[in-house]
């Protein structure tokens, strides 16, 4: 039961541009939305991660952007590089569960130069 | 600092085998995660383990069981395997439960 939908599915902008991907959830009983970063033949990289009582963070050129109300977080990569080119997981963890994260289904973002 | 490390990195099984995986947590973590990662899908949440007891679990059969030794190492057995098991298995350390969650490589599976 898909509790995180994730788009789009795949991604391509040029060097220099923002990268953004959307994430959508149902449940209201999540309490930490962090986004991987995951390269083939690697395990997920924690790249930042979001509590619902704030709007929005940053870290370097990455941003998450949470909106509460709609229940809808996106990561923002701005001046995206080659070297970004990975798929990125957003995920939510339920109250209370303190470990167990719902993952999306992945965007494959490819930076061209 | 050595991150998380999975063994073996690569493993194939015949159907109806068992098999082993082993998960050395990040220096200093104590909680330990399983997720299986079917081919172009997110990780799926199997179990969690605490002070050497299962915590939480997902959604996942009893054929799926794990365990974790004193030094915070785990373990996740599969029985009776079957072609849908196909898949990268992902072992996560905490500093305790409710931390952010550090992610090995991974052990492939594939079920011939």
């Amino acid at each position: 039961q898909q509790q995180v939908k994730q788009s789009p599915q795949s991604l391509i902008v040029q060097k220099g541009g923002i990268s953004i991907i959307n994430c959508a959830y149902e449940n209201t009983a999540f309490d930490y939305f962090p986004w991987y970063q995951q390269f083939p033949g690697k395990g997920p990289a924690l790249l930042i991660a979001i509590r619902p009582d704030v709007s929005e963070k940053k870290e370097g050129r990455f941003t998450i952007s949470f909106n509460k109300s709609a229940k809808q977080f996106s990561l923002h990569i701005m001046d995206s590089q080659p070297g970004d080119s990975a798929t990125y997981f957003c995920a939510a963890r339920p109250t209370g569960t303190a470990s167990k994260l719902t993952f999306g289904t992945g965007t494959r973002l490819q930076v061209t130069l | 600092d050595a991150g998380v490390t999975q063994s073996p990195t690569h493993l194939i099984k015949t159907r109806g085998q068992q098999v082993t995986l082993r998960c050395s947590p990040k220096s200093g973590h104590d909680t330990v995660s399983w997720y299986q990662q079917a081919l172009g899908q997110g990780p799926q949440f199997i179990f969690q383990y605490y002070e050497e007891e299962e915590r939480q679990r997902g959604n996942f059969p009893d054929r799926f069981s794990g365990h974790q030794f004193p030094n915070y190492s785990s373990e996740l057995n599969v029985n009776a395997l079957l072609l849908g098991d196909s898949a990268l298995y992902l072992c996560a350390s905490s500093l305790t439960t409710g931390q952010p969650q550090h992610f090995g490589d991974g052990t492939r599976l594939s079920i011939l």
